[in-house]
């Protein structure tokens, strides 16, 4: 079955220090890969995606995100936090159902974020 | 702008009062789905749709409807609400595939009592 996992509900952080945010995925064939951003009150916001090549790949607001197909995961990440990159923060993969050829967007259960000052 | 418009924004309702959520995208886009957001659930695809008069079912389309009659709009239709249908509910759109980035309306919270 097709799934998506991030295994932790929420991830405090300070101020200035480095964050992580972890993904792991279950699916069959080549997958793409998303992260999203929610803030309250808002819909979902784009900050980057996977799909080929360099398994490190750089998204909006100085996040970055490494693809390592071995372990199957995509952990968000961030050298420096900010108090305003408090957020709900979704991965999500692209996967193909038996039968289909466009596929279907899977997304993780969400982390929240929280960078104190 | 570019953006994806939904209403209402905020919705009160009772069991088995038919309403509409109304989506729409003024970036020509062809790809459009639904999905709902439940606490600890994250967002599960209610219907998506690929193009005018072309639509399939998600993960949870059970009690909602959908219509694609225009490429622009994409209402979401609850026949008979009932109070496991309260959730936020958001609509999303992309140029032609799940595999690009969405745009994602700012959601729509509905309460069926």
């Amino acid at each position: 079955a097709q799934s998506v996992a991030q295994p932790e509900d929420q991830v405090n952080v300070a101020e200035g220090n480095p964050l992580t945010v972890k993904c792991t995925y279950s699916v069959s064939g080549n997958p793409y890969l998303f992260w999203y951003v929610q803030y309250p009150n808002r819909g979902l916001q784009f900050l980057l995606k996977y799909i080929t090549g360099d398994n490190l790949v750089k998204g909006s607001y100085g996040f970055e995100a490494e693809f390592n197909k071995s372990q199957t995961s995509f952990h968000l990440k961030k050298p420096s936090a900010l108090v305003s990159d408090s957020a709900l923060y979704f991965c999500a993969v692209r996967a193909l159902d038996r039968g289909s050829t466009l596929g279907r967007l899977y997304f993780g259960r969400g982390t929240q974020l929280t960078v104190w000052p | 702008e570019a953006q994806v418009t939904q209403n209402p924004r905020y919705l009160i309702t009772v069991t088995g009062k038919k309403l509409t959520v109304t989506c729409s995208q003024n970036m020509n886009h062809e790809y459009m789905s639904w999905y709902r957001q439940d606490p600890g659930l994250g967002l599960r695809q209610i219907y998506y749709s690929m193009n005018v008069e072309v639509t399939d079912k998600g993960d949870v389309p059970e009690g909602y409807k959908v219509s694609r009659k225009e490429k622009r709009n994409f209402p979401l239709i609850l026949e008979s609400p009932s109070p496991n249908q309260t959730s936020l509910y958001f609509c999303a759109s992309s140029p032609n595939s799940p595999n690009q980035p969405q745009h994602f309306g700012d959601g729509t919270r509905l309460s069926i009592l």
